[in-house]
């Protein structure tokens, strides 16, 4: 897996964009960007994933930089329940490493 | 939707017991993986499995065995329980036929494991 690094915690007001980004600036040219999160003792939950052109879908955007070295996952409006831990993983063959991820408080 | 279903969310054994702990998939994924996941270690791969009968080893297999004897079921078996082996552990599952291809991983609630 290429290595990801992303920031240990955000907060973000209820309603507001939350913005989290990674680096992963070790990514090579046919890696996936994944993102998961995981909620207080649920199992992770697939959000989004791309390759090199931006994506979105019902939950989330996906932003990746034109040289493939970052992304940013953006959740529109953010609720109380998008409180969780935020996981970009850049996986090769099927393999899935989890780092830290990124704390997101989401506050009133 | 993909369901993933674990067996139980909870459960307490004692050392040296033998644990099974299932997952059933309702998706006709060919691909199957059980993780555990503990504070500061993120999550670990212990098999994986790409089809009936099949299982590769992951990161920490020592300890653990698996059985996948229809394409829906995956179980996970501590053959003697230690305390250890106290943690989260993750069902997951995915739709890829190629193992060396990454797709998306659908993962199941959870079963906290307690080992006294």
């Amino acid at each position: 897996d290429a290595k990801t690094t992303q920031p240990t915690s955000m907060d973000c007001a209820e309603g507001r964009a939350a913005n989290l980004p990674c680096n992963h600036s070790t990514i090579s040219g046919n890696e996936y960007v994944y993102w998961y999160r995981q909620i207080h003792s649920q199992g992770p939950q697939y959000i989004i994933h791309g390759l090199k052109n931006n994506e979105t879908n019902e939950m989330a955007s996906l932003i990746i930089t034109e040289d493939r070295k970052s992304s940013t996952l953006i959740l529109p409006h953010a609720t109380l329940r998008d409180t969780a831990v935020y996981y970009c993983i850049a996986p090769r063959y099927n393999k899935l490493i989890f780092g830290a991820g990124t704390r997101l408080a989401v506050h009133p | 939707d993909v369901k993933v279903t674990q067996s139980s969310r909870y459960l307490v054994k004692r050392t040296g017991e033998k644990v099974f702990l299932e997952c059933v998939q309702d998706m006709d994924h060919e691909n199957m993986f059980w993780y555990r996941q503990d504070p500061g270690l993120g999550l670990r791969l212990i098999y994986f499995s790409y089809d009936v009968k099949m299982k590769e080893k992951g990161d920490i297999p020592e300890g653990y065995s698996v059985s996948r004897e229809k394409k829906e079921r995956f179980s996970l078996i501590l053959e003697s329980a230690s305390t250890n082996q106290t943690s989260m552990y993750l069902c997951a599952s995915s739709p890829v036929v190629r193992p060396l291809d990454t797709d998306t991983q659908y993962f199941g609630p959870g079963t906290r494991l307690t080992v006294l």
